[in-house]
């Protein structure tokens, strides 16, 4: 599997801040950006992803803003709340080429204090 | 909205013994099925691609013959740990995604699996 760089690993944010998670991934023919949210004990849920021909999707409090010449991707929480406090992961795919496969960043523990 | 139902949510078994998990879409078809593993406070790391009515594509260094994974049908993958060990105790999720490849993949909330 391809990389995809993930960090930090550990991010702590004050209710009301912005939380900002950043990855890379080295292999061009990813395109499909989506970022996961999973609290302890359960499955990642999808959060918002994002194709390589937008450089930013905005859905609610949740942005992903998008650098293709720097292959690079991130993950803003606009006003950040206690319950927004669980470990997120980046990822990517391949879909145009049939490999729907997600790739995984190594994940990021926010943890978002009141 | 797309849900993926695993079961079960956790299982104890003894070294040697075998496990069985299931993968089941509930409110789609879901052609391709994936099977992860992750380990406390790691991320998912991808076992094998399962494709409905064919053999399993396995990612290199995943035993197949001791991840053993059932397509069955258009709702349902299976993957059973057979012989299992200690070494084998893991989060094991699945995920599924409907025919259109542009479709996302919903997740299963995993499976904890401890090996004595």
């Amino acid at each position: 599997q391809q990389q995809v760089k993930q960090s930090p690993q550990s991010l702590i944010v004050q209710k009301g801040g912005i939380s900002i998670i950043n990855c890379a991934y080295e292999n061009t023919a990813f395109d499909y950006f989506p970022w996961y949210q999973q609290f302890p004990g359960k499955g990642p849920a999808l959060l918002i992803a994002i194709r390589p021909d937008v450089s930013e999707k905005k859905e609610g409090r949740f942005t992903i803003s998008f650098n293709k010449s720097a292959k690079q991707f991130s993950l803003h929480i606009m006003d950040s709340q206690p319950g927004d406090s669980a470990t997120y992961f980046c990822a990517a795919s391949m879909r145009d080429t049939g490999r729907r496969a997600l790739t995984f960043g190594s994940g990021t523990r926010l943890q978002v204090q009141p | 909205g797309a849900v993926v139902s695993q079961h079960p949510s956790w299982v104890i078994c003894k070294s040697g013994t075998s496990v069985k998990i299931e993968c089941r879409s509930l409110d789609f078809q879901a052609t391709t099925m994936f099977w992860y593993r992750q380990f406390p406070k790691q991320s998912l790391m991808l076992m094998a691609t399962s494709n409905e009515g064919s053999k399993a594509t396995y990612e290199q260094g995943v035993e197949k013959d001791k991840f053993l994974i059932n397509h069955a049908s258009l709702t349902l993958s299976t993957l059973t740990v057979t012989s299992a060990h200690p070494e084998d105790s893991s989060f094991y999720i699945c995920s599924a995604g409907a025919g259109n490849p542009n479709s996302p993949l919903h997740f299963g909330n995993g499976t904890r699996l401890t090996v004595t």
